[in-house]
């Protein structure tokens, strides 16, 4: 099974602040990698998919990179509307989910 | 654009069988572009797929849930459906139905339910 570890957990960070998250697979996934923001109470909304191709409607800011087994989504300047939770999934193999990365406000 | 939702019991008994129905609407589950899966998440916890399922009914399961998960389309209701086995209170979490891009396996989910809370408990 391919394992997904992210880092940090939990960030803390202000508005404006230029925010990346790390994530790392167990084993070469090319670039099936996707990012996806969840809110409190409410279901994940898809952000990014291949490493770094931005879905539809998903504001410039957010930008993914990476490939084989180390990749980062970069939040290029933190808005109010992203403090969330950040999750990586891979589609290599299966499908698997990281553990996800808190953004609270400093 | 698609709108997925979930129905279903919110309270299953240890041991018995969880049964959740996603009802798909704005576009058709024969669609040979997309996939339709289940995800689950623990209350305070992260998400974990379950499976998913092309129309067809080529099916794909989480191996760590493979032995109690079947997943199955209607599409004559454009629905699909989780069934779960055995369940114990291990089992209690917020289910998602979702849709998935892919091409020769499932990708990643783009469209996603409200989610519903289903509770195992006697």
């Amino acid at each position: 099974d391919i394992q997904m570890t992210q880092s940090p957990s939990t960030l803390s960070a202000s508005v404006g602040d230029r925010v990346t998250i790390t994530c790392r697979a167990s084993q070469s996934i090319s670039s099936w990698l996707a990012w996806y923001q969840q809110k409190p109470g409410k279901a994940p909304k898809l952000l990014i998919y291949k490493a770094s191709s931005l879905e539809s409607g998903v504001p410039s800011r957010f930008s993914g990179s990476g490939s084989g087994t180390e990749f980062t989504l970069t939040i290029s300047s933190l808005q109010p509307d992203d403090f969330a939770t950040y999750y990586c999934q891979q589609y290599n193999t299966y499908l698997t989910f990281g553990g996800g990365t808190k953004v609270e406000i400093k | 654009q698609l709108q997925l939702q979930e129905s279903g019991p919110g309270l299953v008994k240890p041991s018995e069988t969880l049964s959740l129905t996603c009802t798909v609407s704005g576009g058709s589950i024969s669609s040979s572009t997309y996939y339709w899966g289940w995800i689950r998440q623990p209350p305070g916890k992260g998400l974990e797929w379950i499976g998913s399922s092309y129309y067809s009914g080529s099916t794909y399961y989480n191996p760590s849930l493979k032995s109690r998960v079947t997943i199955s389309v209607d599409t004559s209701k454009n629905q699909f459906s989780l069934k779960l086995s055995s369940v114990t209170a291990a089992d209690t979490a917020v289910y998602y139905c979702a849709s998935l891009k892919g091409g020769s396996s499932p990708y990643y989910f783009d469209y996603w339910g409200q989610g519903t809370l289903i509770t195992v408990s006697s």
